[in-house]
């Protein structure tokens, strides 16, 4: 079936450091992917996407590359802030039917960043 | 306009009681979704609504009723609650065909049952 298979943290780095955050799925054919990000007490947010094999996503200052031989899109960035903090979750859609698409999640990744 | 708009953003309700949470869109999205989210844990699917119509329920309890009163709203009414449906409920919106997967969320109504 399809699923998502995603580092659970919590992961506590300094400003300034490199990020990464591991996800790897498992999906028939080729789904677009997504990283959304929660920042606390509020929804999720649509971070990045890529729709096909090699495409890569970036948004302030987050970059994941689709891999398809390692079904893997782990997403980075390289100098993580404060304000970056946040639960970060890698999300891979199902078409559901009727036109819809339903979210399958990873667990989510909670980050703390530290001055 | 990428906004999903939810209200209440908090809400306190007793077992005995009957509330409404309300979702409104104006990006044209023509699948909405109705999430819960537990502390510490991934959104999980509960309803989803492609083209005004119910096409998902994720055995739900009948305590949850979803309404779709047109393209734009969507509605979830509760009643008799227990206090483990204290949660976050996420909507969200889709923009439906093959035109984009990528849901648009809001910011949620935290739900407490006392």
């Amino acid at each position: 079936g399809n699923s998502v298979t995603q580092m659970e943290g919590p992961v506590t780095l300094s400003e300034e450091a490199f990020l990464t955050i591991n996800c790897t799925y498992t999906a028939t054919g080729y789904p677009s992917l997504f990283w959304y990000v929660q920042y606390p007490g509020e929804g999720l947010q649509l971070l990045l996407k890529a729709t096909k094999a090699d495409d890569k996503g970036s948004n302030k200052g987050f970059e994941a590359t689709y891999r398809k031989e390692t079904t893997s899109f782990h997403l980075e960035k390289g100098s993580v802030q404060v304000s970056d903090s946040a639960v970060y979750f890698c999300a891979l859609p199902i078409y559901s039917g009727a036109g819809s698409y339903q979210l399958t999640f990873g667990k989510g990744t909670k980050l703390s960043v530290i001055p | 306009d990428t906004e999903v708009t939810q209200t209440p953003k908090h809400l306190v309700m007793g077992m005995t009681n009957k509330k409404s949470l309300k979702c409104e869109q104006h990006m044209g999205h023509r699948a909405m979704y109705w999430y819960k989210q537990k502390a510490k844990k991934p959104p999980e699917l509960m309803f989803v609504y492609s083209y005004e119509k119910l096409s998902i329920n994720e055995s739900v309890p009948s305590r949850f009723s979803p309404e779709c009163p047109n393209s734009s709203l969507l509605n979830l009414h509760l009643h008799a609650l227990q206090p483990e449906d204290s949660a976050l409920y996420l909507c969200a919106s889709s923009q439906g065909g093959q035109n984009g997967p990528e849901a648009f969320f809001g910011q949620g109504t935290r739900l407490t049952v006392v």
